[in-house]
């Protein structure tokens, strides 16, 4: 099973300032299959970056993904309000599927 | 639009039953993976299993194999998660979600789509 390792598990900003959140696997990732998704209190959790590095549909291009095989990045240019929530990395390279610990981008 | 619209919240007592749903709408249903994915309260997400609906191929993660039975009935384009004895452990919040790549024969791709959740608690 490939672990995935988020930090920080908690991140205190303001809004404009810039991300950067890190996901580390404890293998590589096949083809680079790797999902950032965001999930505010109360809602489901929504897809934001695929392949790494591809925004989903409907995602702003504040939001950028980067990285290969076990080393992985979610930046957020400029935080706008609505961006504080919990964000996840999922690999879907290998069974079984699995998530990080998710980080907490808080104000 | 694409949509996953998930069955109404549960409390159960432990011992019993219990079958939850997600209907897919607005895209082939039998061509995309579901998949069903456990958030504790409190906790992060776990990936629970998956299913192509197509063919009823099914895959477990190890840790609920046994444990819970997915399936689907593609022709109410319905996935369903399923207990057949519930335990206190097993509250939660349970999400669907669907892989968005299209005739895969492997699940191996992003979860594109989520429903809104269903909260199962048991309580004695």
């Amino acid at each position: 099973e490939i672990v995935l390792t988020q930090s920080p598990g908690t991140l205190s900003l303001s809004p404009g300032e810039r991300v950067t959140l890190s996901c580390t696997a404890s293998q590589s990732i096949y083809s680079n299959f790797l999902a950032w998704h965001q999930q505010k209190p109360g809602q489901a959790p929504r897809l934001l970056i695929y392949g790494a590095s591809s925004r989903a549909t409907g995602i702003p291009d504040r939001f950028s993904g980067s990285g290969s095989g076990t080393d992985f990045t979610l930046t957020i240019s400029r935080l706008e309000p609505e961006d504080f929530a919990m964000y996840y990395c999922q690999q879907y390279g290998n069974l079984p599927l699995t998530f990080g610990g998710g980080t907490t981008v808080e104000i | 639009e694409v949509q996953l619209v998930q069955s109404g919240a549960e409390v159960k007592k432990p011992g019993e039953s219990l079958k939850i749903s997600c209907k897919g709408s607005g895209y082939s249903f039998t061509r995309n993976w579901v998949g069903w994915v456990r958030q504790m309260p409190g906790k992060g997400l776990e990936w629970m299993g998956i299913i192509y609906p197509g063919d009823s191929d099914t895959r477990y993660s190890p840790s609920f194999q046994g444990q819970v039975t997915i399936s689907a009935d593609k022709s109410i384009t319905t996935a369903y998660l399923q207990w057949s004895s519930l335990k206190a452990s097993d509250t939660a919040m349970y999400y669907c979600a669907r892989q968005g790549r299209e005739y895969s024969s492997s699940p191996h791709d992003a979860f594109d789509m989520w429903g809104q959740g269903t909260m199962v608690t048991v309580s004695s």
